[in-house]
């Protein structure tokens, strides 16, 4: 499967516990996503890099959560000191930006609990 | 970027054709209409995208109004396996943020023997 890959696809934690999410995009591509999605809602943009540089990021994205993308290829995203309002489907996402107009191919997504 | 307006939900007989429309009235002219879908426990998927041209692909096919401030998405044969939310997104064209997308909470379409 030459997909992004998410890992874990799911994940309980206790409150006050860091954790930490792995990407692996399709590999030539140069972008990478990370969005939140929580119930009954669309996902909510939370940062992208374009290779290793961390281009931009949400104000969702509060001072607990960072994210890296070492050498351009895989992600993650850790969350530290994690509250039940963490709880929610981390989605991955990666495309090719070489033109305009295309698309982003996602990942399955790591279902976080807090507890 | 502009924002869209979908019905919450939609329910479509197996076989029937599925019309999707999305409302995007404050479209600028350099914004692309984009369709994704959501199937449950799934990461979305990208289904088509348009201008102001008709468009079709394998999946579905886009149909934007003259003044584009709405759009059409037609899946032609609905299926069991198109029961998804599916999201219609609009994103500028100066891709400074790429697939920085804005999903709204979409319209969850039911496909029913």
């Amino acid at each position: 499967d030459t997909g992004v890959s998410q890992n874990p696809r799911h994940k309980i934690t206790k409150r006050g516990q860091n954790v930490t999410f792995r990407c692996d995009p399709i590999s030539e591509h140069n972008r990478l996503y990370w969005y939140r999605q929580t119930l009954g809602q669309g996902p909510e943009f939370l940062t992208y890099f374009q290779n290793e540089a961390q281009l931009e990021k949400s104000r969702l994205l509060s001072d607990r959560f960072s994210a890296e993308r070492p050498k351009g290829s895989f992600s993650t995203l850790e969350i530290q000191r994690t509250e039940q309002g963490d709880s929610a489907m981390y989605l991955c996402a990666s495309s090719l930006e070489v033109a305009l107009g295309t698309e982003a191919f996602f990942g399955q997504g790591t279902r976080l609990t807090v507890v | 970027d502009a924002k869209t307006t979908q019905p919450t939900s939609m329910d479509c007989a197996e076989g029937r054709a599925a019309n999707l429309p999305c409302n995007h009235s404050t479209i600028s002219g350099n914004e692309y209409v984009y369709w994704y879908r959501q199937i449950h426990s799934q990461g979305p998927q990208y289904i088509i995208h348009g201008l102001k041209n008709n468009e079709t692909n394998e999946m579905a096919s886009l149909i934007i109004t003259e003044d584009r401030k709405s759009s059409t998405l037609i899946l032609p044969h609905a299926t069991l396996r198109d029961t998804a939310v599916y999201y219609c997104i609009v994103r500028p064209l100066n891709t400074g943020g790429g697939n920085k997308l804005t999903f709204g909470t979409g319209t969850q379409l039911k496909v029913e023997l």
